[in-house]
């Protein structure tokens, strides 16, 4: 069976621009998360879903920052202009009822 | 605001040895406490969750314990193996609502 599903693995980019981030949860799974992770922040999540539906998203850092859940099985993230603040690797996880997440492998991102 | 505080320094112990990781918080009550484990260059992976009304929890070499008066989890290894060494981060949650993570404790263990 298989885990999350994220891409692309590693984006580079330059400030700017546009990136897009793109994961599929498991198969059944209802809720859905967005993290980013720093070696200064550590883990914080930026925004879940629950049945396609947001419902926090106040660690969402700014309006730069968008996220969708069109369907059950696919979700992006979305950074428009990118930073090179926005350097971190970004994980998606989902979870049937919320307490137990599976992660996904994560997108590097840097932005130069 | 919630604060979660694990060690900050990385624990180092010998193969064979048990190892203790502290995960301490204030301002929060959490449901239930969970402890994952992350590899270089991968995502988080789950180990075990333990609930406000449980005290232990134990699942082959993991023992998790949790105090909500103390407001603290103690998470062991026994036998400790060099395959053990990761970051170990542990996450509060309360029912309906999001988790938690602390910033872990890196743990190597050495032959």
């Amino acid at each position: 069976d298989a885990g999350v599903i994220q891409s692309p693995r590693h984006e580079v980019t330059e400030m700017g621009q546009e990136v897009t981030l793109r994961c599929k949860p498991i198969s059944g799974h209802n809720s859905l998360f967005w993290y980013r992770q720093t070696m200064m922040r550590g883990l914080e999540l930026l925004i879940y879903f629950n049945n396609n539906v947001p419902i926090d998203d106040s660690g969402m850092p700014e309006d730069r920052f968008s996220a969708k859940m069109p369907n059950a099985s696919f979700s992006t993230l979305k950074i428009q202009p990118s930073e090179p603040r926005d350097s971190a690797v970004y994980f998606c996880a989902s979870s049937f009822g919320q307490e137990t997440q599976y992660f996904g492998p994560g997108t590097r991102l840097l932005v130069l | 605001s919630q604060k979660i505080e694990q060690n900050s320094e990385a624990l180092n112990i010998q193969e064979g040895k048990t190892a203790t990781l502290t995960c301490n918080y204030t301002n929060y009550s959490p449901a239930y406490l969970q402890w994952y484990r992350q590899d270089p260059g991968r995502g988080p992976v789950f180990l075990l969750l333990i609930r406000e009304n449980e005290k232990e929890k134990r699942k082959e070499r993991l023992k998790v314990t949790f105090d909500t008066t103390l407001k603290q989890s103690l998470f062991h290894i026994t036998a400790s193996q060099p395959a053990d060494s990761a970051t170990y981060l542990c996450a509060l949650g309360q029912y309906g609502n999001k988790l938690v993570f602390g910033a872990g404790t890196i743990l190597r263990v050495k032959s």
